[in-house]
């Protein structure tokens, strides 16, 4: 089926460890984003892609790191992970076109010890 | 600047019983609106939107939303709730300041009572 791809689904790193999550599409969508989701604080957008070949910040873009790879992939990096860091990560796309809604992936759930 | 206001972070309901989950928003422009909903461990989905057109929007699972302009609200509906139905609901809003982003409410979640 058609959707957005996230991997992995769970994941239990040390502090100060790295790893990347890794987003595919297969929607030809222009758009891609990066949400964590912490109990109480609904979504917040830690980077986004509005086309392949550009990336901006979100709300809460600090310690981590986006590749927009291809049209595709869009990885979001954690270069020396935190606690705090400890949440769920869903990844969505969108064709960026008025009216159309994003797709979502099923979130990868990180617990930094 | 836009901004979702969703007034109830829980709404617990009896099963079988109607339920109004309540949404707000903040923009000077025509926007289009969205509710999304999350069951439990998984994404969230899209339940229905507003684009234009008539204000009562039909979604999946028997949901309904009316579009409120003067009141900038946008609540969603269901006349007889099922457990299958308990899950996190999310209204969100895109115009042409947002670049057509979405922005998000922070969430309800409906407690269904048996």
């Amino acid at each position: 089926n058609a959707g957005v791809t996230q991997t992995p689904k769970f994941q239990v790193l040390k502090t100060g460890q790295s790893m990347t999550l890794q987003c595919a599409q297969d929607m030809n969508h222009n758009s891609m984003y990066w949400y964590r989701q912490d109990p109480g604080m609904g979504l917040r957008l830690i980077y986004y892609s509005a086309s392949e070949g550009t990336t901006d910040k979100g709300e809460v873009p600090n310690g981590y790191n986006v590749s927009r790879l291809n049209k595709r992939e869009f990885s979001l990096r954690l270069e020396s992970a935190a606690p705090s860091q400890t949440s769920v990560y869903f990844c969505a796309s969108s064709p960026q076109v008025p009216g159309d809604g994003y797709t979502f992936g099923s979130g990868t759930r990180l617990t930094v010890v | 600047a836009q901004s979702v206001t969703q007034l109830d972070s829980q709404v617990p309901v009896f099963e079988e019983a109607p339920v109004e989950l309540r949404c707000n928003y903040s923009s000077s422009v025509s926007v289009y609106l969205f509710w999304y909903v999350q069951y439990p461990n998984q994404g969230l989905q899209l339940l229905l939107k507003y684009l234009s057109g008539s204000t009562l929007v039909k979604g999946i699972n028997g949901f309904e939303a009316e579009f409120n302009k003067s009141q900038t609200s946008f609540h969603l509906r269901k006349p007889s709730v099922h457990i299958s139905d308990t899950a996190e609901y999310f209204c969100a809003v895109s115009d042409v300041d947002s670049n057509y982003q979405l922005i998000w409410g922070a969430g309800t979640k409906l407690i269904i009572k048996p």
